[in-house]
C-alpha cells in the first residue's frame, strides 16, 4: 500500500522569506503523480502543484516549486517570497493515475510571520 | 461553470440519527470521490463512484455507511445511526474519467460538509 509521510506538523516563516515543506512517500510503482494541496481556514482544498513521476524536470508554478527525488521518494515544496495569504495547512498527496484516488499525508500547518 | 457543490455545509445530528450528505459534480465530470477528514488529520479516501456504479469502496467502513451516484441527481453519502466518532469533515471531489483530461488538474474538490454528532 502507498503511504505519504509529512514529518513537520508545523512550520513558520517570515513574510517574504522562503520555506520548504517536506514529504516522503512509499510506493512500488514507477508511474504515478504527486501533488501539493493547500487548505486554508475556509476548508477548501486547493491544488498548488502537480508532478508526474516520469518527468525528471521539477514542476514550478509561480512562487511554488518542488524538489522531486524519485530514487529517494522525496517530494518537497518550496514557497518563495512567502505572503500572508500562504498561511494554511499543506497536504502532500499521491495517486497512481492522475484521476484516481489520492493518498494524503497528515499535513503541515504553515504560519506566516508579518 | 459551477464547481463541485456540497450541501449542507454544516450538519448536526444526534447519536442514532441518519446523516445524508450531497455532492453535485462539476459539469462534464462523470466520476465522484468521497473523502473524510478527521480533526487535525489528512483526508482519507472512502469511495469512488461513477454514475450508477461503485468503482472502489475500499475505504468505506463496513457498517452504517453507503454511497450512491444515481443516473440523475447528486451523489449521496449516507451514514446511518451516527456515533460521535463520525464527526468529521466530508469532502467530495469529481473528475473526468481516468485517463482523460489533465490528470490531477481535472480533480476538483468541493468545500466539504462538516458533520457534528451530539
Amino acid at each position: 500500500a502507498q503511504t505519504v509521510t509529512q514529518s513537520q506538523p508545523e512550520m513558520s516563516v517570515q513574510e517574504a522569506e522562503t520555506v520548504t515543506l517536506s514529504c516522503t512517500y512509499d510506493t512500488s510503482e514507477s508511474d504515478y503523480y504527486l501533488f501539493w494541496y493547500k487548505q486554508p481556514p475556509s476548508r477548501q482544498m486547493i491544488l498548488v502543484i502537480r508532478q508526474e513521476a516520469y518527468k525528471q524536470q521539477n514542476a514550478t508554478e509561480n512562487r511554488f516549486s518542488v524538489n522531486f527525488q524519485k530514487a529517494a521518494k522525496s517530494f518537497s515544496l518550496k514557497i518563495s517570497d512567502s505572503q500572508l495569504g500562504d498561511a494554511a495547512m499543506y497536504f502532500c498527496a499521491y495517486s497512481l493515475f492522475g484521476n484516481e484516488k489520492l493518498t494524503f499525508g497528515t499535513g503541515t500547518r504553515l504560519t506566516i510571520i508579518p | 461553470n459551477a464547481g463541485v457543490m456540497q450541501n449542507p455545509r454544516h450538519l448536526v445530528r444526534r447519536r442514532g440519527q441518519e446523516a445524508r450528505l450531497r455532492c453535485s459534480p462539476m459539469k462534464g465530470h462523470s466520476h465522484v470521490y468521497w473523502y473524510r477528514q478527521l480533526p487535525e488529520e489528512g483526508l482519507k479516501f472512502m469511495v469512488y463512484l461513477q454514475k450508477e456504479n461503485i468503482i472502489d469502496e475500499s475505504g468505506m467502513p463496513k457498517e452504517r455507511f453507503s454511497a450512491e451516484f444515481p443516473k440523475e441527481g447528486p451523489s449521496i453519502l449516507r451514514i446511518q445511526q451516527v456515533v460521535r466518532g463520525d464527526s468529521a469533515a466530508y469532502f467530495c471531489a469529481s473528475s473526468l474519467a481516468p485517463g482523460q483530461g489533465s490528470g490531477g488538474y481535472g480533480y476538483t474538490f468541493g468545500s466539504g460538509t462538516r458533520l457534528t454528532v451530539v
